[in-house]
């Protein structure tokens, strides 16, 4: 089974700051997504990224995948209050499965 | 229909009754899927569907959780003889054919008593 790996798994930050999430996975895919979920609330897609190299950015979140080491970052640039929520990666597997990593929990601190 | 529906949105069982969540996915979507999702933690997958085809149950963690899609559109996630380390938030999403992104509902609670 492929394994994902989420780091940090709680960060506080200020507004204003920069900072990354990191996801690390076990096996070969080049198919990765990150999820936002709110408290109390269902997961909402945030990028798709489909081959290595891929870049996305909306806003002040852009996210990034090296399938060769098999990581995807989320950077975060200027954090704000609204960014506040738990963030995951999820990873295709070979077939139509979606394995998700632990999730980070995200708190902006103004 | 719009959006991913799961019914019921909470529900309250004894140990050792049978429950039966549903899910009624985005009209146009392919494939389905199926995650349990403890509290504090990511969505564990359970199984998925393409159309009525169930090509991967190894998430299931026993033979008392069974899903069915059997006209490729609603589907059921069955638990029998349910016990309380059941107790979770059961998600469904769906997905265009070929491993889109995923479009989750909001959820169906369940607590074993």
């Amino acid at each position: 089974e492929l394994k994902v790996e989420q780091n940090p798994l709680f960060l506080s930050m200020q507004e204003g700051k920069n900072y990354t999430i990191y996801c690390n996975y076990s096996t070969t895919s080049d198919r990765l997504y990150w999820y936002r979920q709110d408290p109390g609330k269902s997961l909402e897609s945030l990028f798709v990224l489909l081959s290595n190299g891929a870049v996305k950015q909306e806003g002040r979140l852009m996210a990034s995948l090296d399938t060769k080491a098999r990581l995807s970052t989320l950077h975060i640039t200027a954090a704000v209050h609204d960014l506040s929520a738990t963030y995951f990666c999820a990873v295709a597997g070979d077939g139509n499965q979606f394995y998700f990593g632990t999730g980070t929990s995200l708190t902006v601190i103004p | 229909g719009a959006g991913v529906s799961q019914s019921p949105r909470y529900k309250v069982t004894k140990r050792g009754q049978d429950v039966t969540l549903r899910c009624d996915p985005i009209s146009s979507h392919a494939t389905l899927y199926w995650y349990q999702q403890a509290l504090g933690q990511g969505p564990e997958f359970l199984t998925y569907f393409n159309y009525e085809a169930q090509p991967d149950k190894s998430g299931l963690p026993s033979d008392r959780f069974s899903a069915e899609r059997p006209e490729g559109s609603i589907s059921t996630l069955t638990i029998q003889r349910t016990e309380q380390r059941d107790s979770a938030m059961y998600r469904c999403a769906s997905s265009p054919w070929g491993a889109g992104e995923l479009f989750f509902g909001e959820g169906s609670r369940l607590t074993v008593l």
